[in-house]
């Protein structure tokens, strides 16, 4: 595969359920971003990895729990969501940090019930 | 901060026509970035084209081209020869320079190719 890959692509979980977003990227990127993409509002930035290490938090819930154990996987683990955590959410990579272009994954689809 | 502004939520275009998506943005920098990204159905979030706000000279990919105006904080798309496959979500975004630079994105514009 090439490119950013997500999985899963869709996801249905309840509030107490615990679960994990896992983003791949195979394009030799050393850094790598979580967005969230809600109905009728612009991307919001959730976090953001340089070389393995978070440089940005975007004040997101501590229910968000990202994890970067390489340059090319991202995770973002959750638990105790609430309904209006659901929307689609986007990974994306770029060369570096100060790069200008981003590539973004499919995105995950959640819901949360 | 940055803000970047796509007033309108949809738009329509006959295939083969050209359409113009409008993106307008406030910055106090004087070097940035500027992006036109498409989400089709399938959600891939797609770069179209890309702008550096030094160059005065408009970008060109095939059949899309901008119309960046620095003095006036405004960047539309132009679409040429408009496709079934450019049926999509446009967003507009801006980047400033640098390591710890955000990418600020527009609302979007649902974009509709008529047959």
């Amino acid at each position: 595969e090439t490119g950013v890959t997500q999985t899963p692509r869709h996801l249905v979980m309840g509030m107490t359920n615990k679960k994990s977003l896992k983003c791949e990227q195979h394009l030799g990127h050393n850094a790598m971003y979580w967005y969230k993409q809600s109905a009728k509002k612009p991307l919001e930035l959730m976090f953001v990895y340089s070389l393995e290490e978070r440089v940005e938090n975007n004040s997101v819930p501590s229910r968000f729990s990202p994890e970067c154990p390489n340059s090319s996987h991202l995770f973002l683990h959750l638990h105790t969501l609430q309904p209006e955590d659901s929307a689609l959410y986007l990974c994306a990579s770029s060369q570096d940090q100060t790069a200008d272009t981003q590539y973004f994954g499919p995105g995950t689809r959640l819901t949360v019930l | 901060a940055q803000t970047v502004t796509q007033s309108q939520p949809e738009m329509s275009v006959q295939e083969a026509e050209t359409v113009t998506l409008s993106c307008t943005y406030d910055t106090s920098e004087s070097d940035y970035y500027l992006f036109w990204y498409k989400q089709p159905p399938s959600r891939q979030m797609i770069l179209v084209i890309r702008q550096e706000a030094y160059k005065q000279q408009n970008a060109t990919e095939n059949r899309f081209s901008v119309n960046f105006q620095k003095a006036a904080k405004s960047f539309s798309l132009k679409i040429s020869d408009s496709q079934l496959g450019d049926a999509a979500m446009y967003f507009c975004a801006y980047r400033s320079p640098g390591a710890n630079s955000k990418l600020t994105f527009g609302k979007g514009i649902t974009l509709s190719v008529r047959p």
